[in-house]
């Protein structure tokens, strides 16, 4: 069973935010949520995690309910270079850990 | 710059002869990956190596064989490939085994006629 659920694609007037959501309602307490996006076919690029408490860096915002049971990517001005596949994963912190388990991602398209 | 590199980006072969797929990186990373990525599949871990001497299978290592014997190189190899390796293949990094954030690096599309 996915981990998350997310939109398959949205758009975006250039200029303003873009809110990305994210459902994951069984998301353990020793979980993390990671964005990820990709920009047509170039390596993924990491975007931004957190645990519990928003987090913001320079690329965008993340804000994780406090039932941690959804999340919101927030790119707060996106630009035509913006477009590109966004990928939510849920994911342990562990020395353990294989991999990080790619879905299926939003189709973010900004729009001029 | 820090940087994940594959080399070839592109490359068209025909069955059965043998190619390697090589990936090097430049931040001392422990951890490294294989993936490849399909239409309607997404991506896919091949294989993956938790540091130098140490690589386990991941979701679909048929047809691949990796080594790590630097810490930097993780190559791919296909000893004799088949069509159905046609793909997207991307190699990551991270700098340690929780895989907090991982470098990916351009990719290599590769075609098997």
């Amino acid at each position: 069973d996915a981990k998350t659920t997310q939109p398959p694609s949205m758009d975006c007037a250039e200029g303003r935010a873009a809110n990305l959501p994210c459902n994951h309602s069984t998301i353990s307490g020793n979980e993390y949520v990671y964005w990820y996006r990709q920009i047509h076919s170039q390596g993924p690029q990491y975007i931004i995690h957190g645990l519990k408490n928003n987090e913001t860096n320079e690329m965008a915002s993340l804000i994780i309910t406090e039932d941690r049971k959804s999340s919101t990517l927030i790119l707060p001005h996106a630009t035509l270079r913006d477009t590109a596949v966004y990928y939510c994963i849920v994911q342990a912190f562990s020395g353990s850990a294989r991999q990080l388990t790619f879905g299926s991602g939003t189709q973010l398209t900004v729009l001029p | 710059e820090a940087q994940v590199t594959q080399n070839p980006r592109y490359l068209i072969t025909v069955t059965g002869k043998k190619l390697t797929v090589t990936c090097s990186q430049n931040m001392n990373h422990e951890y490294m990956s294989w993936y490849r990525q399909d239409p309607g599949l997404g991506l896919r871990q091949i294989y993956y190596s938790m540091n130098v001497e140490v690589t386990d299978k991941g979701d679909v290592p048929e047809g691949y064989k990796v080594s790590r014997k630097e810490k930097r190189n993780f190559p791919l190899i296909l000893e004799s490939p088949s069509p159905n390796q046609t793909s997207l293949y991307f190699c990551a990094s991270s700098a340690d085994r929780a895989i907090r954030e991982l470098f990916f690096g351009e990719g290599s599309r590769l075609t098997v006629l």
